[in-house]
């Protein structure tokens, strides 16, 4: 079956500084998807991409869709406290079920 | 809108016992999916329901089972707990035919 790997699995970083983590997939999507989970709560939607190449914003954060279709970026700007949680990213293709990738975990080390 | 909702929040089981977890989907979502998450496996995907229909299953014994109902509602159903099965189970709606998927608050199962 499909498979996302998503990397870093984990990131140790500084506030203000900018985060970029990615999810790169063995075949292609038509979607993708990013969440962000906190502890002990569901993941929430961020951001939605549907087309290859296609670059979305909301507010500090930013995603693209590859333009190979297999892969996908999420990008942070002047991380916040706020960010701390686990990032996935999920892929889809036709009326398939969504794939999810196994999660990079930001910290902010104070 | 109120969101996705699942009840209980938390649920400590005996081995052997039986739980059944619900879920109310965002209004006029009519497909609603289950998923496993554990720390070490990530969100693992149980089956999804759309019309009262099993739609996808994924790679779970016959101990999990669920049901949709006519108002989209859905439950799960885990059977013959064992130690393994304490997880955080997530369920998620969707528009049909939509790709965006919005999850709910999890119950989390412990099994002692």
């Amino acid at each position: 079956g499909q498979q996302l790997n998503q990397s870093p699995q984990s990131m140790f970083i500084q506030e203000g500084e900018d985060v970029s983590m990615n999810c790169t997939s063995s075949s292609i999507f038509n979607t993708w998807l990013w969440y962000k989970q906190d502890p002990g709560e569901g993941p929430v939607l961020l951001i939605a991409l549907y087309k290859a190449g296609e670059l979305t914003s909301n507010g500090r954060l930013t995603a693209q869709f590859g333009i190979t279709r297999k892969d996908s970026f999420l990008n942070i700007s002047a991380s916040i406290p706020s960010d701390v949680g686990i990032y996935f990213c999920a892929g889809q293709v036709g009326n398939e079920k969504l794939t999810f990738g196994t999660g990079t975990r930001l910290t902010i080390i104070p | 809108k109120a969101g996705v909702t699942q009840t209980p929040r938390y649920l400590i089981k005996t081995r052997g016992q039986q739980v059944t977890l619900s879920c109310s989907p965002i209004s006029g979502h009519r497909s609603v999916s289950w998923y496993q998450q554990t720390p070490g496996q990530g969100l693992q995907f149980l089956f999804e329901y759309f019309s009262e229909t099993q739609r996808n299953k994924g790679n779970f014994p016959g101990r999990f089972s669920g049901r949709q109902f006519s108002n989209s509602r859905s439950e799960m159903n885990v059977s013959t707990l064992e130690l393994g099965d304490s997880a955080l189970y997530l369920c998620a709606s969707s528009l049909v035919g939509a790709p965006e998927a919005f999850f709910g608050q999890g119950t989390r199962l412990t099994v002692v």
